[in-house]
């Protein structure tokens, strides 16, 4: 099925060091939302975006809801070792409520 | 409060069993889904439950069966799977069928065919 593009698609952080991915893609949505998932648990929400230009904090966490409604970007300041998993973007592109799913961003630590 | 239960957490079976899957929220949502994912992918929408009703099958063989008995419950009827299904199956819930409304994901069961 479709996927947004996501990248990069894995990345090694330092603790300490700022993390940033991007979702993009060809169509308009009006919903993204960011997902970060643990090695054999589901998906969990951590920001939610409604608006073009919007721009959301969440602790350490920054998502915008790019001006064009064709992308979206999430920051993490600061990371620490917990900051290790799989982030998903995903979008809601029509009001029947189905996802589009970015490829995923790996984030690992760095040995 | 946002939790999606999902029992079992692992699930093993040979070919010609039968299984179950079960998910339940409580939280009032009326809208409940079921995902399929693989190994480093994104999870695969299968079903969409609207209000207790299939709204949406996205071709998914039939050796799948849901089930949506009440509000909060939603379960995968499992029979004849193939070595292939192996994955994570993962249970969803938003508070309408409609509109741009996050979705809540359950911890998933891992289910392995044998």
């Amino acid at each position: 099925g479709q996927q947004l593009n996501q990248s990069p698609q894995s990345m090694f952080i330092q603790e300490g060091e700022d993390v940033s991915m991007n979702c993009t893609s060809s169509s308009i949505f009006n919903t993204w939302l960011w997902y970060k998932q643990d090695p054999g648990e589901g998906p969990v929400l951590l920001i939610a975006l409604y608006k073009a230009g919007e721009l959301t904090s969440n602790g350490r966490l920054t998502a915008q809801f790019g001006i064009t409604r064709k992308d979206s970007f999430l920051n993490i300041s600061a990371s620490i070792p917990s900051d290790v998993g799989i982030y998903f973007c995903a979008g809601l592109y029509n009001a029947g409520n189905m996802l589009t799913f970015g490829g995923g961003t790996r984030i690992m630590v760095k040995p | 409060d946002t939790e999606v239960t999902q029992t079992p957490k692992h699930l093993v079976m040979g070919m010609t069993n039968k299984k179950s899957l079960k998910c339940e929220q409580h939280m009032g949502h009326r809208a409940m889904y079921w995902y399929k994912q693989k190994a480093k992918k994104p999870p695969e929408l299968m079903f969409v439950y609207s209000y207790e009703k299939l709204s949406i099958n996205e071709s998914v063989p039939s050796r799948f069966s849901p089930e949506c008995p009440n509000s909060s419950l939603l379960n995968l009827h499992l029979h004849a799977l193939q070595p292939e299904d192996s994955a994570l199956y993962l249970c969803a819930s938003s508070q309408h069928p409609t509109g741009f409304q996050e979705q809540y994901f359950g911890p998933g069961t891992r289910l392995t065919v044998t």
